[in-house]
Formats: structure tokens, C-alpha cells, sequence
């Protein structure tokens, strides 16, 4: 078993939807990481948090520390959000973290 | 600024080829990051490197080798090319667990 998970996998939606992707984790964790890598390859760090929750334009990430439980959300989705989603956790003594990356969530936006 | 650039973008090698990637950061980073992605793997952290003059290994470190002569750049080398190093570079650079920046990644073939 991965020791982070995401689901959906992959996921497709109308523009303006509401979308949320989910990263559950099994250790444990400094911080986590969700990053976007475009389809031409690229990838962004979008947020890191360790409580709580933070917004940034039309995303907000959650997080919830006791049930090793994180969520990525999109208000008002565009087609231009279309990517891949990727949950991280740092892992390790400190000094020596290190990320530990989902598999990704596909995400695709149609208008 | 450039953030993090790797050279070169793509490579082809035959088998038993050596060659070595190199990542540069500008944002005076204690922290750089060298990971690999294959298809259905997600991103695997092959060294890393805590600041200059150190490195460790990460989940994947056979058959790779790295050294950080200067806090700026951070180096990967491939002594013996196999086809199973055929898979997309990415370099990282942090500080302590804060957000990663990611290079355009390396895009490396072993025949």
C-alpha cells in the first residue's frame, strides 16, 4: 500500500463545476505538499500546509491532521485548471525531510 | 531570476553510456532534490542533498551518483546507462520544508 493515496485518479468536468481531490496519508507527516504538473510537463508547487486550510485565487487546500486527510479544491473550474494533481507529505527527521508523492489525480476540465 | 534549470532537456544514450545532469538554482536554496518520473510511479526521490559538500540517498539511488561542489548547483551523474534509467529528470531545490521549485526536467532515452 502506497503511503500516499489520492482519488479519484482521474476525474473530468464541465467548466464552473466545483471540483475536489482527495490525499489520504499513512505516517507520519511535517507538511504537505499539492502541485500541478501541466500537460506539457512542468510542475508547480501550489501549496504547503500543515493545519488548517489556505486559498490562493480559486483553489483551497485543507488539511486535517488527525485523520491523516487532505483536499484540494477548485471553485469555478476552467478549462485551463485541466492537469495533473499530486499530493505530497514530508517525511523524516528534521533536517532530512524528504516528499513522499502520490500518484497523481488527472484532472480534466471540458468547456 | 531563473528559479531552477536543468541542462540538458532531452538525451539519448546507448546502453553503457555515462553522462551526468546538471541543476542550477538562483534562489540560494539550502536544499536540492534530484527525482525521477515513470509512467503509473509518480515522482521517486532518487539523492538529495542538505546543503554544500552533502548528499544522501532517496528511495531509488542505485545505479546514480551526485555531488554538490556549490550550493547552487546540484549534480547527477549516470556512470553505466541501463535501459531502465529511461524515464523524465526533475530536479528540486527548497528551503527547510517549504515549497519545492521544480526544474523543466530532462527527458533522458537509454537504448
Amino acid at each position: 500500500k502506497n503511503e500516499v493515496e489520492q482519488s479519484p485518479q482521474n476525474l473530468t468536468a464541465q467548466e464552473g463545476e466545483f471540483i475536489t481531490i482527495n490525499c489520504s496519508y499513512s505516517v507520519g507527516i511535517s507538511a504537505l505538499h499539492w502541485l500541478q504538473q501541466h500537460p506539457g510537463g512542468g510542475i508547480v508547487s501550489l501549496f504547503m500546509l500543515s493545519s488548517g486550510k489556505k486559498k490562493h485565487g480559486r483553489l483551497i487546500a485543507t488539511i486535517n491532521i488527525q485523520e491523516k486527510h487532505s483536499s484540494l479544491h477548485i471553485t469555478a473550474s476552467h478549462p485551463r485548471d485541466s492537469a495533473v494533481y499530486i499530493c505530497a507529505v514530508y517525511v523524516g527527521l528534521q533536517g532530512a525531510q524528504k516528499l513522499v508523492f502520490g500518484q497523481g489525480t488527472r484532472l480534466t476540465i471540458n468547456p | 531570476n531563473a528559479g531552477v534549470t536543468q541542462t540538458p532537456k532531452f538525451r539519448v544514450l546507448k546502453t553503457g553510456q555515462s553522462m551526468t545532469l546538471l541543476c542550477a538554482q538562483d534562489m540560494n536554496h539550502e536544499y536540492m532534490y534530484w527525482y525521477r518520473q515513470d509512467p503509473g510511479m509518480g515522482l521517486r526521490l532518487i539523492h538529495y542533498s542538505v546543503g554544500e559538500g552533502t548528499t544522501a540517498k532517496g528511495e531509488v539511488p542505485d545505479g546514480y551518483n551526485v555531488s554538490r561542489l556549490k550550493k547552487q548547483n546540484f549534480l547527477l551523474g549516470l556512470e553505466s546507462a541501463a535501459p531502465s534509467q529511461t524515464s523524465v529528470y526533475f530536479c528540486a531545490s527548497s528551503r527547510l520544508l517549504m515549497l519545492q521549485f521544480f526544474g523543466p526536467g530532462t527527458r533522458l532515452t537509454v537504448l
